[in-house]
């Protein structure tokens, strides 16, 4: 079935730092790829996403790309801000299904000022 | 325009119970899906509905049930109660178009704890 690795954590960096938090993918056909965050104590928010290869989304300065070639969709932000602290989780939909996630673990990021 | 509501937001229930959660989803939403969340498993789908029929269906034991009302709202139901079966519900909603690659919209959850 459809599966989605990604980078371990936790992950703290100074401000200002660059980030990179890894996700690769197993899927069927040509999914739909996104990185949602979770703020402590709220639910998850979607923070960018591609439908397909070599697309790239971004949103707040944060960038990935649709690598089909390497099945990956890391998450890059040149510059972390104190709030970008939260939790990161790649996820992916089937071909054609937008409503039914397979998440990764999730990574905790903690910014220091 | 109003967010993914979800009530209660905390509940305590002890092994042997029954739990119903709520959600209304955001105006014009007609999908209600509904995630479980725990340190263990992560975030794991349960079912969606959509125009009041389960469309789409998780790896989940019968005892975890759902509806969905003709208002689009949804509530999901778990029976007799196991100490694993505590965790973060969430609920998310979406336009529900099968064509749809867009986002899931979120609520904060109803933490569920099982003693």
């Amino acid at each position: 079935g459809d599966s989605v690795t990604q980078m371990e954590g936790p992950v703290t960096l100074s401000e200002e730092a660059f980030l990179t938090i890894n996700c690769t993918y197993t899927a069927t056909g040509y999914p739909s790829l996104f990185w949602y965050v979770q703020y402590p104590g709220e639910g998850l928010q979607l923070l960018l996403k591609a439908t397909k290869a070599d697309d790239k989304g971004s949103n707040k300065g944060f960038e990935a790309t649709y690598r089909k070639e390497t099945t990956s969709f890391h998450l890059e932000k040149g510059s972390v801000q104190v709030s970008d602290s939260a939790v990161y989780f790649c996820a992916l939909s089937p071909s054609g299904s937008a409503r039914q996630l397979t998440f990764g673990s999730g990574t905790q990021l903690t910014v220091l000022p | 325009k109003a967010g993914v509501t979800q009530t209660p937001r905390y509940l305590i229930k002890t092994r042997g119970q029954q739990v119903t959660l709520s959600c209304s989803p955001i105006s014009g939403h007609r999908s209600v899906s509904w995630y479980q969340q725990t340190p263990g498993q992560g975030l794991q789908f349960l079912f969606e509905y959509f125009s009041e029929t389960q469309r789409n269906k998780g790896n989940f034991p019968g005892r975890f049930s759902g509806r969905q009302f003709s208002n689009s709202r949804s509530e999901m139901n778990v029976s007799t109660l196991e100490l694993g079966d505590s965790a973060l519900y969430l609920c998310a909603s979406s336009l529900g178009a099968r064509t749809n690659t867009g986002e899931l919209f979120f609520g904060e959850g109803s933490r569920l704890t099982v003693l």
